[in-house]
C-alpha cells in the first residue's frame, strides 16, 4: 500500500530535550516536506527536499533541522524544543513539485 | 514569496445547498492550485487540483475555477452532504515545468459545516 508513515503519532517532551520525528514514504517520491498546523494559521511549510541531499527552508524553519540521506526518509529534528513548537506536524511527499502531495498521519507534539 | 489568502474561515450551509470557498494568491508565476480536505483528526487529502492552463475543472459535485488575471481561484461544492463537513485548504505553487520557488503555500483553511 502506497503510504507516508510518521512516527511517533503523539509525543510529550520537555524543553531542551532533543527529539526526532521520522517520516518514510514507499512511493519513490522525489519531493518531501514538513508542515506544522496551528489553529487559524493553516499549514505552514518548515523544510522541503527536492531529492537526496537537497533540502531548503520553508516559511518557518527556525528551531528545526532536516536531513535527506535516503530517498524514502526525511526526518525532522528539533535540537532544543521550546513550548512554541507545540503543534501538529505533517510530513508529505509527492512525485515532484506541482503534483499531488500525500500526507502522513500527523504527529502531535507537546513541549512542556 | 507566495501568499495565499482564503475566505471565509467558517462556512455553514444547509444540506443540499452549494458552498463556495475563495482563495487569492500573490505570485503570478504560480501555476498549480490544489484543494485539500481534512476531516477531524485526519490527514489532509487532495480532492481536486487545477493548473494554470485551464480555467475550470469538475469532478462530480466538486468544481474549481481559476482566474489568472485576478489571481484568484475558488472551490464549488454542489448538493452538499453531511460528509462534506471538514476543513478545506487551498494551496498554490510553481509546478514542475517552470523554475523558481518550490514551496506549496497553503491558505489558512475553511471550516465547512453542513447542517441537516
Amino acid at each position: 500500500e502506497a503510504q507516508v508513515t510518521q512516527n511517533p503519532r503523539y509525543l510529550i517532551t520537555v524543553t531542551g530535550k532533543k527529539l526526532t520525528v521520522t517520516c518514510s514514504q514507499n512511493m519513490n517520491h522525489e519531493y518531501m516536506s514538513w508542515y506544522r498546523q496551528d489553529p487559524g494559521l493553516g499549514l505552514r511549510q518548515i523544510y522541503y527536499s527536492m531529492n537526496v541531499e537537497v533540502t531548503d527552508k520553508g516559511d518557518v524553519p527556525e528551531g528545526y533541522k532536516v536531513s535527506r540521506k535516503e530517498k524514502r526518509n526525511f526526518p525532522l529534528i528539533l535540537e532544543s524544543p521550546s513550548p512554541n513548537q507545540t503543534s501538529l506536524y505533517f510530513c508529505a511527499s509527492s512525485f515532484f513539485r506541482g503534483t499531488e502531495a500525500f500526507f502522513g498521519q500527523g504527529t502531535r507534539l507537546t513541549v512542556v | 514569496g507566495e501568499n495565499v489568502e482564503q475566505h471565509p474561515s467558517t462556512l455553514s450551509v444547509q444540506e443540499g445547498d452549494s458552498a463556495v470557498i475563495k482563495c487569492t494568491y500573490s505570485d503570478s508565476a504560480s501555476n498549480y492550485f490544489p484543494w485539500y480536505k481534512q476531516e477531524l483528526g485526519k490527514r489532509p487529502q487532495l480532492i481536486i487540483d487545477i493548473r494554470s492552463n485551464v480555467g475550470e475543472k469538475k469532478d462530480q459535485r466538486i468544481a474549481v475555477t481559476l482566474n489568472k488575471t485576478a489571481k484568484h481561484f475558488s472551490l464549488h461544492i454542489t448538493e452538499t452532504q453531511p460528509e462534506d463537513s471538514a476543513v478545506y485548504f487551498c494551496a498554490a505553487s510553481i509546478g514542475a515545468i517552470t523554475g523558481g520557488g518550490n514551496k506549496l503555500t497553503f491558505g489558512t483553511g475553511t471550516q465547512l459545516k453542513v447542517e441537516l
